[in-house]
């Protein structure tokens, strides 16, 4: 079946540091989209990416799509305390809509 | 806030019995997706529901089921719980089976412990 995998598993980084995600389709995606899950919370909707190449900023976080739509990172420049969490990227899972997500990506920041 | 409203927070129960967990859309979402969280692991898609019907299942046992109401709300039944059953149960809410746009708004989730 399609899998979505995402590296690396853990990122600890002192703050200020640059950190970057980065997630692999199995097949092709439609779309991608991104969701931070702060500890004891549940995932929140960050963005969707819909076609290839695409880059999408917000702040210091930049989101791209590949050219293949079959990869996607996460880049998050100058990092903060408020950043930590862990980050999952999801792709569609079938022509019904449900979202297959990634193992995520858990960030500590270190003040 | 109308945003995806779960009850109840937290569950105890004991292996061989039966749960119901209960889910409120987002106002204005039509669909509701229910997903099962290990703990240190990534929401696993257990079903969809949309117009109340089941539009779509992942790779779970069929003592997980579900109900959709007219109002859209959600119910989550699991039958024979097993100590692997314990896990944080989320419920997302979406337009158009998501694909509307927008994503999908999670609730806070269920925590359920199987003893």
């Amino acid at each position: 079946g399609q899998q979505v995998m995402q590296i690396p598993q853990y990122q600890h980084v002192q703050e200020g540091e640059d950190f970057t995600t980065y997630c692999n389709s199995s097949t092709t995606l439609s779309n991608i989209q991104w969701y931070k899950q702060r500890p004891g919370g549940h995932p929140v909707f960050l963005i969707q990416l819909v076609k290839s190449g695409e880059v999408k900023k917000q702040k210091r976080l930049t989101f791209q799509f590949g050219e293949a739509k079959k990869n996607s990172s996460l880049h998050i420049t100058a990092t903060q305390t408020t950043d930590v969490g862990t980050y999952f990227c999801a792709g569609p899972g079938g022509s019904q809509g449900n979202l297959i997500f990634g193992k995520g990506t858990k960030l500590s920041v270190k003040p | 806030d109308a945003g995806v409203t779960q009850s109840p927070t937290h569950l105890i129960k004991t292996r061989g019995q039966q749960v119901t967990l209960r889910c409120s859309p987002k106002s204005g979402h039509d669909t509701v997706s229910w997903y099962q969280q290990a703990l240190g692991q990534g929401p696993q898609f257990i079903f969809q529901y949309y117009e109340e019907e089941e539009r779509q299942r992942g790779n779970f046992p069929d003592r997980f089921s579900g109900h959709q109401f007219p109002n859209y709300s959600s119910e989550l039944n699991v039958n024979a719980l097993l100590l692997g059953d314990s896990a944080l149960y989320l419920c997302a809410s979406s337009f158009i089976a998501g694909q509307g746009g927008g994503g999908y708004t999670f609730g806070s989730g269920t925590r359920l412990t199987v003893v």
